[in-house]
């Protein structure tokens, strides 16, 4: 049972556009949630994260939209960038508790020049 | 400061065999994780550890299984015997204070194939 799903396994966008990539969970718990980028043959290192008290975090290129109604979040990178070419992951925890993540299956971003 | 260090980075074995996946945390990190990423199901937590003590090894698919660490600065991650559907990237990652919004931070990984 996939309590994090990420539904794209990859995507494809031309340099200087908007990536979208989008991540849903049916676990109401969730109030935490985090995005992973992975590059080949290197483990994955942290993004940006989003408590659930709120429903948008930016960081430079990056901003994370959370919808707690729909239990959707989605992570936008404007303008992309060759070098955001990466696998993502999405994952969520219960804030408050043990350190427990649960990830998703990956989405695979590709930057075309 | 060295980041989380997995060993080997690339193991090959045979059905059956012994498997021994090395990792040594962040120094000064009290929490250790254990992942398992496959295609199908994404980055798996398969056990974690705080202070050297085994949290939850709910994550751990079999008996096959087995997960220690002897002190602060190593971890070890065993499959005997293991199997081919094993194979997988395992990753090892620590965090500071083990909270569920500390970050954790995660090594190179091993590739382990079984054939």
């Amino acid at each position: 049972d996939q309590q994090v799903k990420q539904n794209s396994p990859s995507l494809s966008v031309q340099e200087g556009r908007i990536s979208i990539l989008n991540c849903d969970y049916t676990n109401s718990m969730f109030d935490y949630f985090l995005w992973y980028k992975k590059y080949p043959a290197e483990g994955p290192t942290f993004l940006i994260s989003i408590s659930s008290i709120k429903d948008k975090n930016e960081d430079g290129r990056f901003t994370v939209f959370l919808n707690k109604s729909a239990k959707h979040l989605s992570l936008h990178i404007v303008p992309s960038q060759p070098g955001d070419s990466a696998v993502y992951f999405c994952a969520a925890s219960v804030s408050g508790t043990a350190s427990k993540l649960t990830f998703g299956t990956g989405t695979r971003l590709q930057v075309t020049l | 400061d060295a980041g989380v260090i997995q060993s080997p980075r690339h193991e090959v074995t045979e059905m059956g065999q012994e498997v021994t996946l090395r990792c040594k945390p962040i120094s000064g990190h009290d929490y250790l994780f254990w992942y398992r990423q496959t295609m199908m199901r994404g980055l798996e937590l398969l056990i974690y550890f705080n202070n050297n003590v085994p949290i939850d090894d709910s994550g751990m698919p079999e008996d096959r299984f087995s997960a220690k660490m002897p002190n602060a600065s190593f971890s070890t991650l065993k499959i005997q015997p293991s199997e081919p559907r094993d194979s997988a990237v395992y990753f090892c990652a620590s965090s500071s204070h083990g909270g569920a919004t500390d970050t954790q931070y995660f090594g190179p990984g091993t590739r382990l194939t079984v054939l």
